[in-house]
């Protein structure tokens, strides 16, 4: 069973206010990943972490930045939410090198309206 | 660059019967292969992998063999569930940029009906 957490499941919250989604994995992984996934299930890798003090953008653009202070935690911030914010947001985690599978939270359902 | 094509959905069978989801790979290396599940509402989870050619994945009844020949990564299972219905993702990873990056395909969705 995967060690990585996702707070809250489900968030409903007004257009402008600032949010962060939270993720937590106690496995010591270095990297890091934040997924957006559409109504379609496609993923989109949005941010991703090589270890403390490392950040990269993905493959979408995304107005949300993220953090990574502590090798566990990775969370995800939209200064001012806004309907097209609204997703499915997935957190995960894997170990460095090309044989390891990446581990993935429950997700965070956002609904901004 | 690197890429995943798989089938697309719904799929949807009856119980018992015999599944098999296409997958098909592009890539500059030579990847790891990975199958994952998501169950409404969950995030993914690793269904099976294999990381090298002829190698065979297997949990839980499903299997795929990485086909370097055809670039393929083909998921069965001989007998499926009701508890199957999921969407299912296949995967890589690859080295792009000097790192390991996960590709996934856009997803199939299958149900089994009773």
């Amino acid at each position: 069973e995967a060690d990585i957490y996702q707070t809250p499941r489900y968030l409903v919250i007004g257009t402008g206010k600032k949010i962060t989604l939270e993720c937590s994995q106690t496995m010591g992984h270095d990297k890091m990943y934040w997924y957006q996934q559409d109504p379609g299930m496609e993923l989109h890798l949005i941010h991703y972490s090589y270890g403390v003090n490392s950040t990269e953008k993905g493959d979408l653009s995304s107005e949300s930045t993220v953090s990574r202070i502590r090798t566990e935690h990775f969370p995800l911030t939209l200064e001012s939410a806004r309907p097209s914010h609204t997703s499915q947001y997935l957190c995960a985690s894997s170990e460095f090198g090309r044989n390891t599978e990446a581990f993935f939270g429950q997700g965070t359902r956002l609904t901004v309206v | 660059g690197d890429s995943v094509t798989q089938m697309e959905g719904p799929v949807t069978l009856s119980e018992e019967a015999f599944l098999t989801i296409n997958c098909t790979y592009t890539a500059t290396g030579y990847p790891s292969l990975f199958w994952y599940v998501q169950y409404p509402g969950e995030g993914l989870q690793l269904l099976l992998k294999a990381t090298k050619a002829d190698d065979k994945g297997s949990n839980k009844g499903f299997e795929a063999t990485y086909r370097k020949e055809t670039t393929s990564f083909h998921l069965e299972k001989g007998s499926v569930q009701v508890s199957d219905s999921a969407v299912y993702f296949c995967a890589l990873s690859d080295l792009t940029s000097g790192t390991y990056k996960y590709i996934f395909g856009t997803g199939t969705r299958l149900k089994v009906l009773a």
